[in-house]
């Protein structure tokens, strides 16, 4: 399973921007990055994913290094719901059956 | 919405009992995920199905676990003789595609079935 390693924990004050990184040095060309998070109390859900190029949804955006080494979550204001634990994750788009290999994540505090 | 459910949100089950964890998918989605999450930790991958067919069981703990889709739709992960190393909350979780599009799509998670083993 493909490694990826981010801080335990991370805080911010609401209507701040966040930055949540990711290191997965040992990526692979077919490599996908995604990012879920999950609220206290219930199921993970889909944030972003991309594969070399920034990419930007209503929720977050999504840097990505040019060597592909790591990555940054950005949320641009945080606000008090977006306190989850935060997943970065590797999925092979070669892979026929898209199985997610969670870490530990980050978990954000948002501070009012 | 029609999101993914999970039935019961929570089970207590005395140690040896049998237990069956039910899971409704997004209609029309070919793809469903079993995981298991213990307290404090990630989601662990327990098994995929595409369509009815069961493509990976390889992260089921025990041959005390045990998942089917039948219709390849509502899918049952069953536990027997449940042991209090099972309790943790277990997560179902479906996508459209299936085959290589699989590990490009988004999965939808249900809320999850807490399990406790007293």
């Amino acid at each position: 399973d493909a490694k990826t390693t981010q801080p335990n924990s991370m805080e911010s004050n609401e209507e701040e921007p966040v930055h949540l990184p990711c290191n997965h040095s040992t990526i692979s060309g077919t490599d996908y990055i995604h990012w879920y998070r999950q609220l206290p109390s219930q199921g993970p859900e889909y944030v972003i994913h991309g594969l070399t190029s920034n990419v930007n949804n209503r929720m977050a955006s999504l840097a990505i290094a040019e060597d592909r080494k790591s990555s940054t979550l950005i949320l641009h204001r945080a606000t008090l719901r977006d306190a989850a634990v935060y997943y970065c994750i590797l999925n092979d788009r070669g892979s026929t059956l898209g199985r997610l290999y969670f870490g530990r994540g980050t978990q954000l505090t948002v501070w009012p | 919405g029609a999101g993914v459910s999970q039935s019961p949100r929570y089970k207590v089950a005395k140690r040896g009992q049998d237990v069956a964890l039910r899971c409704d998918p997004i209609s029309g989605h070919v793809s469903l995920f079993w995981y298991q999450q213990a307290l404090g930790q990630g989601p662990e991958f327990l098994t995929y199905f595409q369509n009815e067919a069961q493509l990976d069981k390889s992260g089921l703990p025990s041959d005390r676990f045990f998942a089917e889709r039948p219709e390849g739709s509502v899918s049952t992960l069953k536990i027997q003789r449940t042991q209090q190393e099972d309790s943790a909350v277990y997560l179902c979780a479906s996508s459209l595609s299936g085959g290589w599009k699989s590990s490009t799509d988004t999965q939808y998670f249900g809320p999850g079935t807490r399990l406790t083993v007293l």
